[in-house]
């Protein structure tokens, strides 16, 4: 069974400071990889997605993460955060050949202060 | 189009009621599933389903039933509502697979169980 680990339950930033938010999953197998935004009081909006195992991915808002394979990490990146990023961040697998449900982690609260 | 829509936002149960939480999509898509979303914990998956008349457990199914006799809704039964399944559900509708696939999420439903 696959499972999902984020270090950080909660970060606090100042305004354009960078973010790294770290990811690791727990799978034998391929996985397709994906980071989810939840807004305050909002659902779950897909920030990026990597099914072709690429080192580096780019999503919306100018959020990317990297892919390192032999650490099975997917840690999310933005070089630098705005008050509008201020969300709750979710790292998600699933495997490509089963179930098309997806894998959580906890989730990491972002505060990003003006 | 209005893609994965769900009823009610709010929900205030007693102990021992059953409900009927609400999931429908436009989008044709022949799997959904439902999650419950927990703080610390991320998203667990109740029920998923991979077509009209076909539904399957996921990790968390106990005290929950679900059916699917259309593609469009995909409705989750409480049978019993208890205080630990206060909770955040979500219900999402999956596009395609391989390189294609995404998960649409609903708005959730906040329940909770007094």
């Amino acid at each position: 069974a696959q499972s999902v680990s984020q270090h950080n339950h909660h970060v606090i930033l100042s305004e354009a400071a960078s973010l790294e938010l770290g990811c690791n999953y727990s799978y034998g197998g391929t996985v397709n990889l994906f980071w989810y935004v939840q807004y305050p009081g909002q659902h779950l909006q897909l920030l990026l997605k990597n099914f072709s195992g690429d080192p580096l991915v780019k999503g919306i808002k100018g959020f990317e993460a990297e892919f390192i394979k032999s650490k099975f990490s997917f840690n999310l990146r933005k070089p630098s955060v705005q008050w509008s990023d201020t969300a709750e961040y979710f790292c998600a697998v699933n495997a490509p050949t089963g179930r098309r449900a997806l894998t959580f982690g906890s989730g990491t609260r972002l505060q990003v202060q003006p | 189009n209005a893609g994965v829509t769900q009823t009610p936002k709010f929900q205030v149960l007693k102990t021992g009621q059953s409900m009927t939480l609400q999931c429908a999509q436009d989008m044709n898509h022949e799997y959904m599933s439902w999650y419950r979303q927990d703080p610390g914990m991320g998203l667990r998956l109740i029920h998923y389903s991979v077509g009209a008349g076909i539904t399957d457990q996921g990790e968390v199914p106990n005290g929950y039933n679900v059916s699917r006799s259309t593609t469009e809704d995909f409705p989750l039964r409480l049978l019993s509502a208890a205080p630990s399944q206060t909770s955040v559900y979500f219900c999402a509708s999956t596009r395609g697979g391989g390189s294609s696939y995404e998960q649409y999420f609903g708005p959730g439903t906040r329940l909770t169980v007094t």
